[in-house]
């Protein structure tokens, strides 16, 4: 069965460089959300989106912006990146918004030195 | 507010022994969801399962079973004759229906799950 699919799988940037992480949901789902999982914490929500147009927002700095295209896949970018900014981002999507069963990526790891 | 708190942040049994992770869940939703994820030492966070808030039946699943208590606020989660390959770090979640969340995932802190030979 087709699965999340998240690229890069790995990625290292500078301080006050730029990243974007791309995320491609499984067929038919129409709902994708974003999260950032630091060192030894568990997962926090970033951003979600629901048929193309943004649904919810949780903890995402103003330098982070993220979009989903008219195919559903969905890209996070983020500007000035900081040594914080170092973590797992995983893409997870969903059949419906709204409680239904998240499907995970096996996540980007970003390291910014 | 909506929390998930798991107070065991790590346990460590001998093989083909049971053990369960324990969940206490808030929230002021009367809809509501529940779920457990593993992620595995290589990262992944893998899907287990997931309760409404309506169906307080257990479940088991092979060597898995989750007890549901809306009574006591809690969705705990037992393995039986654990094996090594259960290692792993075990989340409890908690996503509401019309609440804060809009049905992104409030995880708990997890639970790292050590089982050894």
């Amino acid at each position: 069965a087709a699965g999340v699919i998240q690229s890069p799988r790995h990625l290292i940037k500078e301080k006050r460089e730029t990243a974007t992480l791309k995320c491609y949901p499984i067929p038919r789902h129409d709902t994708v959300y974003w999260y950032q999982q630091g060192p030894g914490q568990d997962p926090q929500f970033l951003i979600s989106f629901y048929e193309k147009m943004q649904s919810d927002k949780g903890s995402i700095p103003d330098r982070f912006s993220a979009q989903q295209f008219s195919d559903y896949h969905s890209e996070l970018n983020m500007s000035s990146l900081e040594l914080g900014d170092s973590a797992l981002y995983f893409c997870a999507s969903s059949p419906f918004s709204g409680g239904h069963e998240q499907f995970f990526g096996p996540g980007t790891r970003l390291t910014v030195l | 507010a909506q929390k998930v708190t798991q107070a065991q942040t790590e346990i460590s049994v001998v093989e083909k022994e049971d053990v369960t992770l324990d969940c206490v869940y808030e929230t002021r939703d009367t809809t509501y969801y529940l779920f457990w994820y593993k992620q595995p030492p290589s990262g992944e966070l893998v899907f287990l399962i997931r309760r409404n808030s309506f169906d307080e039946q257990n479940e088991i699943s092979g060597r898995y079973s989750w007890n549901f208590q809306k009574s006591t606020s809690s969705f705990n989660f037992t393995i039986t004759a654990s094996q090594v390959v259960d290692s792993a770090v075990y989340f409890c979640a908690l996503s509401e229906e019309y609440g804060g969340s809009q049905g992104n995932l409030i995880f708990g802190k997890g639970t790292k799950l050590s089982v050894k030979p």
